[in-house]
Parts: structure tokens; C-alpha cells; sequence
């Protein structure tokens, strides 16, 4: 059963304009949660996280947004730029758990010149 | 900057083989991660280790195994390779929270 869910394996968005990617999570026990992006051949890099004891961080062009009551965090970036055209993977972890990630099925954007 | 290296980016192996895939961190971080990805399937945990000598399954640890020996080491193990492990292999390591990744090593098994 997964634990963090990316239902949507594709986004494509203007550039100049908003990319919204959405990431939902079924375990009410996970107190840290962050984004990663991924060039093909790569490894992911780290993007920017949120602990749950907030509900918004902001870096630059890119803000994540938690909704505890909704088990349910965003990332925003704005404005979107062709560089951001990447797989983006969202993770959740726990502290009793030792921060093991576990990671969603991943949501690819294309940002359209 | 967090240095993580795996030993080879591509690797061709035969069915049945015993194949070792080797990461190597400089942060001196406690937690190190083995992953495989699949298109459709997102990041799929292996293997976790939380301390030398330390290791707990993840979600797909059959046909695995590991070996964290020293605190800067994690190897992953396939003892018999087989075609259905052909995939990408993500190594990470974390001190608490935010995990650093290696290159990735692309793993053929035919």
C-alpha cells in the first residue's frame, strides 16, 4: 500500500506561468516531508522541505504548502522556466522511524518555451 | 558539499550472477539508503541502515541484501541476478532529514 501518492504522472505548463505539483500521504505519523527533482541519468537533488509543524516554506521560486488536515502538500513554482522540466518526487518521513524517505511515483513537468 | 559516490554509472550482468553495487559517502552521515527506480513506479526503498552493522528491509527487499561494514559504506548485494532487477539504482545518505544522492548506477541483466 502506498504511503505517499503522486496521482499525476505528467504536467505540462507555459513558461512564465504557475506549475502546481500535488502530493498526498496516508500516514498521519510523518513529521517531515520534502521535494526532490530529477534529471534523466542523474540522482535526485534536493529541492526544498517543510516540517509539519509548519504549513508553508518558501525558497526563491518555489513554495510547498502542507495541509495536515488534508494529508496533502503542493509545490509551487512560479515562474515556471524551461530548466524546471525534470521529474519531480515528493517524500515523507518520520521520526521514530529514523527519517527513512519514502518516496511517491514521481510527477514529470514540462515547461513549454 | 555531500559527496555521494556509487562505483559505476552502467553495468551489464548475466542471470545468475552475484553482482555488488558499492556507495561511498563523506558527510559522515548515520542513515544510508538503497532505491531502485522504475518508470511508473517512482523510488522504491530496498534497504535502510541507521548505524554500521545496522540495516532494516524497505518495501522490496527480496533478492537483496546488504553490507554496511563501516559508517561511509553501504553495499548492496543481488545474489542471483535476475532479469527483473534490471533498473536504475539510487544509493542516498542523511544525516536527520534531507538525503543526498549518488549518480545512480543503471543495472542490465541479461
Amino acid at each position: 500500500d502506498q504511503q505517499v501518492k503522486q496521482n499525476s504522472p505528467s504536467l505540462s505548463v507555459q513558461e512564465g506561468r504557475i506549475s502546481i505539483l500535488n502530493c498526498d500521504y496516508t500516514n498521519s505519523m510523518f513529521d517531515y516531508f520534502l521535494w526532490y527533482k530529477k534529471y534523466p541519468a542523474e540522482g535526485p537533488t534536493f529541492l526544498i522541505s517543510i516540517s509539519s509543524i509548519k504549513d508553508k516554506n518558501e525558497d526563491g521560486r518555489f513554495t510547498v504548502f502542507l495541509n495536515k488536515s488534508a494529508k496533502h502538500l503542493s509545490l509551487h513554482i512560479v515562474p515556471s522556466q524551461p530548466g524546471d522540466s525534470a521529474v519531480y518526487f515528493c517524500a515523507a518521513s518520520e521520526q521514530r522511524s529514523s527519517y527513512k524517505l519514502i518516496f511517491g511515483s514521481g510527477t514529470r513537468l514540462l515547461v513549454r518555451p | 558539499d555531500v559527496k555521494v559516490t556509487q562505483s559505476s554509472r552502467y553495468l551489464v550482468k548475466r542471470t545468475g550472477e552475484k553482482v555488488f553495487l558499492e556507495c561511498v559517502q563523506d558527510m559522515d552521515h548515520e542513515n544510508m539508503f538503497w532505491y531502485r527506480q522504475d518508470p511508473g513506479l517512482g523510488l522504491r526503498l530496498i534497504y535502510f541502515s541507521y548505524d554500521v552493522k545496522m540495516k532494516e528491509k524497505g518495501d522490496i527487499p527480496e533478492g537483496y541484501s546488504v553490507s554496511r561494514e563501516k559508517k561511509e559504506r553501504f553495499s548492496l548485494i543481488l545474489e542471483s541476478a535476475s532479469t527483473n532487477q534490471t533498473s536504475m539504482y539510487l544509493c542516498a545518505s542523511s544525516w536527520v532529514t534531507e538525503a543526498f544522492f549518488g549518480q545512480g548506477t543503471r543495472l542490465t541483466v541479461v
